[in-house]
């Protein structure tokens, strides 16, 4: 059973635009939630995190939103460029105490058209 | 050289063949995993390894056998492998095993693995 998931497996959006990818969680006790971004034929690179403990975190053109009561966060690219285009990860954390290994979802396909 | 170097970049073997994946992590990192990606899943983690001990085996079949001769070198060994083993192999590193609050990992280039 999948404890973390991006329903939607690809996204294009136009250059300029926000594009918003979507990540979904079962497990109530994650507490730190990150975002990686991949390239074809590279490894995922990390991206952006945010801790439970905030509804919002923003580095330059890009913000995480969590919503714990939903079990929901978003990351959110304004405004998006052509170079953003790749394959975004959502991965969530355990709390101490448990196995702590990360888990992933299955990733979005983010296509920004110039 | 700096960050998770894996080699080679790309393997294509036959269903009989034995073939070594390599990681190598310049970060002073003392957990190193592998990671399987197929295409439109999400990563699956395989093995850990934590201070060159492993602590976790994720039911991976035998026929792929890690091994850490130290915190710095990662081989996953690969022996009469099936058609379905083919994809990404990634390699990463973090500072510790289990990861602590605010910590992330680190990834190599991985190997794409093609299984004739």
């Amino acid at each position: 059973d999948q404890q973390v998931k991006q329903n939607s497996p690809s996204l294009s959006v136009q250059e300029g635009r926000i594009s918003i990818l979507n990540c979904d969680y079962t497990n109530s006790m994650f507490d730190y939630f990150l975002w990686y971004k991949k390239y074809p034929a590279e490894g995922p690179t990390f991206l952006i995190s945010i801790s439970s403990i905030k509804d919002k975190n923003e580095d330059g053109r890009f913000t995480v939103f969590l919503n714990k009561s939903a079990k929901h966060l978003s990351l959110h690219i304004v405004p998006s460029q052509p170079g953003d285009s790749a394959v975004y990860f959502c991965a969530a954390n355990p709390p101490v105490g448990s196995a702590r290994q990360l888990t992933f979802g299955s990733g979005t396909q983010l296509t920004v058209l110039p | 050289e700096t960050g998770v170097t894996q080699t080679p970049r790309h393997l294509v073997m036959g269903m009989t063949n034995k073939k070594s994946l390599k990681c190598e992590q310049h970060l002073g990192h003392n957990a190193m995993y592998w990671y399987k990606q197929s295409a439109k899943k999400p990563l699956e983690l395989m093995f850990v390894y934590s201070l060159e001990e492993r602590v976790e085996n994720n039911s991976v079949p035998s026929r792929f056998s890690p091994e850490c001769p130290n915190s710095s070198h990662l081989f996953l060994h690969l022996h009469t492998l099936q058609p379905e083993d083919s994809a990404l192999y990634l390699c990463a590193s973090s500072q510790e095993s289990p990861l602590a609050t605010n910590e992330k990992l680190f990834f190599g280039s991985g190997t794409q693995l093609s299984v004739l």
